[in-house]
């Protein structure tokens, strides 16, 4: 079955930088466009960023342009977020999800905490 | 972008009711929406794809309906297990996907 399984979470200093990584295995992993969703402690849901099946389409949310950077690598089923000049704000739990449009399958998410 | 607005944002309501939950888009969006349930401490799960398609394994109580901009989520006769947060996404105009702000639903 499909699983997306998170990792990379953890404590970070204001201005530090963290990896993410999700492993995906249960389907083609190549085949599907892939996206990074947060969610900051009590509140909704943040859409992040997105990348295309070939990793030739990249978007980002306004709030984390010129920090984070998502890439993925198709031979290892593997999707990554790197964040850099972290802020306090990013402090969430952070999603990988299958996105066709419709997210029907996601991680069990990883925690950035973002403190001095 | 096309902004979401769900509401109410907290619903209490007791076992056996019928639940209702809208979302309105900032622009006509279609059918591309979606319904999702969130447990405390869980990733959420697609109940509800293309505004009114059931998820494969998800209980029929649970319906949605509406295209353009207006949509509503109900479920039909309210279950314990149903407590939960509910947020609607459009995917009709990427990037990005936007989410409702979410709906707290409690039992009475």
């Amino acid at each position: 079955q499909v699983q997306l399984v998170e990792s990379g979470g953890g404590l970070v200093k204001p201005g530090g930088s963290l990896r993410l990584s999700c492993a995906a295995s249960g389907f083609t992993f190549s085949d599907y466009y892939m996206s990074w969703i947060r969610q900051a402690p009590g509140k909704g849901l943040e859409w992040v960023s997105y990348i295309s099946s070939s990793g030739s389409t990249i978007y980002y949310a306004d709030s984390v342009k010129g920090r984070f950077t998502i890439s993925r690598d198709n031979a290892k089923n593997s999707l990554y977020l790197q964040m850099n000049s972290l802020r306090a704000e990013d402090t969430a739990v952070y999603y990988c999800a299958r996105d066709g449009g419709i997210l029907n399958y996601w991680g069990q998410g990883t925690l950035v905490t973002v403190s001095s | 972008d096309i902004q979401m607005t769900q509401s109410p944002s907290s619903l209490s309501a007791s076992v056996g009711d019928r639940v209702t939950i809208t979302c309105q888009a900032s622009q006509d969006i279609s059918n591309y929406l979606n319904w999702y349930q969130q447990k405390p401490g869980k990733a959420p799960k697609l109940l509800i794809y293309d505004a009114s398609n059931l998820e494969t394994g998800v209980p029929s109580r649970f319906s949605g309906s509406g295209s353009g901009t207006d949509f509503t989520f109900t479920i039909s006769s309210l279950q314990p297990e149903d407590i939960a947060t509910y947020y609607c996404q459009q995917y009709d105009n990427l990037p990005p996907n936007t989410f409702g702000q979410g709906t707290r639903l409690e039992i009475k």
